[in-house]
């Protein structure tokens, strides 16, 4: 069974610092891997999807790279800024099977930047 | 191109009533999965369904709630006699057909509260 893991499960950083938020997974057999944000009482906004071939994309401020065989992904943000301000999610979508494009989520990490 | 569409936004039930909730896919979608964020916790898939069919219910409770895909409307996510457990977010996503790799597409969700 696919077990998705976040942490830190919290963060507050100062505005401008670069930080990293870390995922890992036990099953390596993913098709893919993604990123979402969720602000307070909304949905989810899709920030970066990583495939099970490729290494990392980038998206403005954001990278996330994947390590497919440690199960390992890691969601780097530059110059951070309050409007960062969200949860953030890592899910796995399950390779083979039936179960396709199901997605396994991690706990999320809040994130709080301050001015 | 609308995103996906979940409605109601809000609903509140009271304790044995039936909730509905309504998910309108992407355009030329046809792969729908509903997921559950109950409160303090990450999302749990419940059940993934395409035109007409269940391919996976696996995280679906198996009694008071049942889903369907019609040819000709949205999915329908029915929870018969709530219970204040059943208080969470509910959340849908599409996919395209044939293209399990892609990325998943999120509507905002409906919170339902059980009073």
């Amino acid at each position: 069974k696919q077990e998705v893991t976040q942490i830190p499960a919290a963060l507050s950083v100062p505005e401008g610092e670069n930080l990293v938020l870390n995922c890992s997974f036990t099953d390596s057999a993913i098709y893919n891997l993604q990123w979402f944000r969720q602000d307070p009482g909304k949905g989810l906004t899709s920030l970066l999807l990583i495939q099970s071939s490729q290494r990392e994309q980038t998206s403005g401020r954001l990278n996330a790279s994947l390590d497919k065989s440690s199960g390992r992904s890691t969601l780097y943000i530059a110059a951070s800024q309050p409007g960062d301000s969200a949860t953030y999610l890592c899910a796995v979508k399950k390779a083979g099977g039936t179960s396709y494009g199901k997605l396994t989520f991690g706990q999320g990490t809040i994130l709080t930047v301050h001015p | 191109n609308a995103g996906v569409m979940q409605n109601p936004r809000h609903l509140v039930r009271r304790r044995g009533q039936e909730a509905r909730l309504r998910c309108s896919p992407m355009k030329g979608h046809s792969h729908v999965y509903w997921y559950r964020q109950l409160p303090e916790e990450g999302l749990k898939f419940m059940v993934y369904l395409q035109k007409e069919n269940i391919i996976d219910e696996s995280g679906m409770p198996k009694e008071r709630f049942s889903a369907e895909f019609p040819k000709e409307g949205p999915s329908i996510l029915r929870i018969q006699q709530v219970v204040r457990g059943d208080s969470a977010a509910y959340f849908c996503a599409s996919s395209p057909k044939g293209a399990v790799g892609t990325e998943a597409f999120f509507g905002q969700g409906t919170r339902l509260t059980v009073v």
